[in-house]
């Protein structure tokens, strides 16, 4: 069973309309990340929050932002699209801290297109 | 700069051979280090892992080494198979206090061929 869920697998949004990514956890983990891929690049950490406690990476596009209204769910907003968002949204969660714990588990990820 | 580094974009080995894929990294206060493996339209999956403490560890077909003072790490597939054909990336937590964020490299392309 999907553990971590992202939904849709695939967005098509419109350049400038906001657009909102969903991710759910069966897991119960503490942590919940939100990074970012482009093609042949590293996924880049966009964000995460520890429970409820929002971190944002110090390079994250102010128009980038996150929502976890519980344990389970977590958003990414994308205010407004510019064609350079376009990438694949992956959604990780961990139980948090060092070692072990901070395995991620993912979820199949978003991939965005901005037309 | 690149904290986490993967040089080789790319890497093809026969069915049956040892796969070999590298990762060297900046900081060494890093102190956990992680494969990941990747299938195209999934999202990355867990492989294995190694601790700081530690300088190898081993899981059936795979086996990543830890060179501490290199900063490098590489993970061993024996025998490697068809169906490792995959994208790996290295990855290492950044745990220093915060919450153990990931750190990935760019990956590196297997492919292997029957």
């Amino acid at each position: 069973d999907a553990m971590v869920i992202q939904n849709p697998r695939y967005q098509v949004t419109q350049f400038g309309k906001p657009v909102t990514l969903s991710c759910s956890q069966t897991l119960n983990h503490n942590v919940m990340y939100w990074y970012q891929q482009k093609s042949s690049q590293a996924p880049k950490l966009l964000f995460h929050y520890y429970d409820k406690d929002f971190n944002n990476e110090a390079d994250t596009p102010d128009n980038f932002q996150s929502r976890r209204p519980n344990t389970s769910f977590c958003f990414l907003d994308i205010r407004s699209p510019g064609l350079g968002d376009a990438a694949m949204y992956l959604c990780a969660t961990s139980r948090g801290g060092g070692g072990l714990r901070a395995e991620a588990f993912f979820g199949q990820g978003t991939r965005l297109t901005v037309v | 700069d690149q904290q986490v580094k993967q040089n080789s974009p790319s890497l093809s080995v026969q069915e049956g051979r040892i796969s070999i894929l590298n990762c060297d990294y900046t900081n060494s206060m890093f102190d956990y280090f992680l494969w990941y493996k990747k299938y195209p339209a999934e999202g990355p999956t867990f492989l294995i892992s190694i601790s700081s403490i530690k300088d190898k560890n081993e899981d059936g077909r795979f086996t990543v080494f830890l060179n501490k003072s290199a900063k490098h790490l590489s993970l061993h597939i024996v025998p490697s198979q068809p169906g490792d054909s995959a994208v790996y990336f290295c990855a290492v937590s950044n745990y220093g206090g915060s919450q153990g964020n990931l750190i990935f490299g760019k990956g590196t392309k297997l492919s292997v061929k029957p």
